[in-house]
């Protein structure tokens, strides 16, 4: 079973440009959900989709992050502009779902991002 | 707000010991998970913990739940240097079909040969 796939690996963008990462979760995975980790902390959560719909994307910075998920599958989240403090690996994360009993999430293997 | 909270952050430990990590959480939750990182990687799933008194082991590593004391251990045995790696507790949200994790700041462990 193919796992979390995520695109860019790495990037490294100047303060105040843009940047898109990519993500497709596991096939079947009807949750999907993007996180950030800056050096030496845990991740935290950023967003989370069931299906194609947001079921909480309470931590969002929504003044600058935006994030998509057409169709249920594929994700793409985006920054504009960033910022320096915006320096961290951005995982993306995939489960069944609640309500399936069946538990877990499962990790890609993040998009390191650098704002010079 | 939910809050994790792991102790010790920062462990080195010698081969053939016995170690506990801990974590505390601030609020009812139904779920609690372990992970693995290693430098550079993403997070490698040890354990999910689904019920009050739950324990999985899982080679040298075993992990408990107490959900009156909102507790969680991973308990390390007769440690080898490949455990070296750094281990985050998550405590899942609960809510409204919200099921994302709150993650400890995480147990850097290194264990010297």
């Amino acid at each position: 079973e193919a796992g979390v796939a995520q695109s860019p690996r790495y990037k490294i963008i100047e303060k105040r440009q843009s940047v898109a990462f990519w993500c497709n979760p596991i096939s079947g995975h009807a949750t999907l959900y993007w996180y950030q980790q800056i050096l030496g902390q845990g991740p935290k959560l950023l967003i989370q989709f069931q299906n194609n719909g947001v079921v909480d994307d309470s931590q969002l910075p929504k003044d600058r992050f935006s994030a998509e998920r057409l169709k249920g599958v594929d994700s793409t989240l985006k920054i504009q502009p960033a910022k320096l403090e915006d320096s961290a690996v951005y995982l993306c994360a995939s489960s069944l779902g609640p309500g399936t009993g069946r538990y877990g999430q499962y990790f890609g293997p993040g998009t390191r991002l650098t704002v010079t | 707000e939910l809050k994790v909270e792991q102790n010790p952050l920062f462990l080195s430990m010698q081969e053939g010991k016995n170690y506990t990590i801990y974590c505390n959480y601030s609020t009812t939750s139904d779920r609690l998970y372990w992970y693995r990182q290693d430098p550079g990687k993403s997070l490698e799933s040890l354990f999910v913990l689904l019920s009050n008194g739950a324990v999985k082991q899982e080679g040298r590593l075993m992990a408990s739940l107490d959900t009156k004391a909102r507790l969680s251990t991973l308990h390390i045995t007769a440690a080898v240097h490949d455990l070296s790696a750094t281990y985050f507790c998550a405590v899942e949200n609960s809510g409204g079909g919200a099921d994302g994790l709150t993650f400890g700041k995480g147990t850097h462990l290194i264990i010297q040969p």
